[in-house]
């Protein structure tokens, strides 16, 4: 799988959006973006993933570059409950049979600020 | 609609002592995850199975880690002869075989292991 590189700590003020930035420039065309997030003294939690598309769900948005080399996860409108290390993982999409663990690095660490 | 569940939520044991950790994955899930994550660090893999088949234990870090899940639903993870550096946050996660769902893993609160 890929290396991702992730700042290791942002800010940001409540109900502005939150962009947090992973460069994978060694992804290989058949790996997906992966974000997962983790509230202090929870499990990681799912986001969102997409391939070379962008990708909008309930939680957030995915924008991922068109080289493929960047990606940037937004929060549209942070509040409080925000507050977690997000972590961005490159992998190969999963398929039946295949164990696919996730790799995760050491995250982002986002403090939504009041 | 329970999610992972995870037992002991805390656990402190001497140096030397055995330990046994609980994972209840959602109902139906077949395939589960441990991960064991070190503070300040994200979670390293260490096994994976698929209903009661362990397929890969490469993330284990020694033989004093065994982990089963003979029915194929709870699974336990056993630490013998624990050692200061097995003080960790213990992760599981399960999987299901859902298409849609595939690509999400969802994970316990964790029991977190103190070794003194």
């Amino acid at each position: 799988d890929a290396k991702t590189t992730q700042p290791p700590s942002m800010d940001c003020a409540e109900g502005r959006a939150a962009n947090l930035p992973c460069n994978h420039s060694t992804i290989s065309g058949n790996e997906y973006v992966y974000w997962y997030r983790q509230i202090h003294s929870q499990g990681p939690q799912y986001i969102i993933h997409g391939l070379k598309n962008n990708e909008t769900n309930e939680m957030a948005s995915l924008i991922i570059t068109e080289d493929r080399k960047s990606s940037t996860l937004i929060l549209p409108h942070a509040t409080l409950r925000d507050t977690a290390v997000y972590y961005c993982i490159v992998r190969v999409a999963i398929s039946s049979g295949s164990a696919r663990q996730l790799t995760f690095g050491s995250g982002t660490q986002l403090t939504v600020l009041p | 609609g329970a999610g992972v569940s995870q037992s002991p939520r805390y656990k402190v044991a001497k140096r030397g002592q055995d330990v046994a950790l609980r994972c209840d994955p959602i109902s139906g899930h077949v395939s589960l995850f441990w991960y064991q994550q070190a503070l300040g660090q994200g979670p390293e893999f260490l096994t994976y199975f698929q209903n009661e088949a362990q397929l890969d234990k490469s993330g284990l870090p020694s033989d004093r880690f065994f982990a089963e899940r003979p029915e194929g639903s709870v699974s336990t993870l056993k630490i013998q002869r624990t050692q200061q550096e097995d003080s960790a946050v213990y992760l599981c996660a399960s999987r299901s075989s859902d298409p849609i769902k595939y690509n999400e893993q969802f994970f316990g609160p964790g029991t977190r292991l103190t070794v003194l």
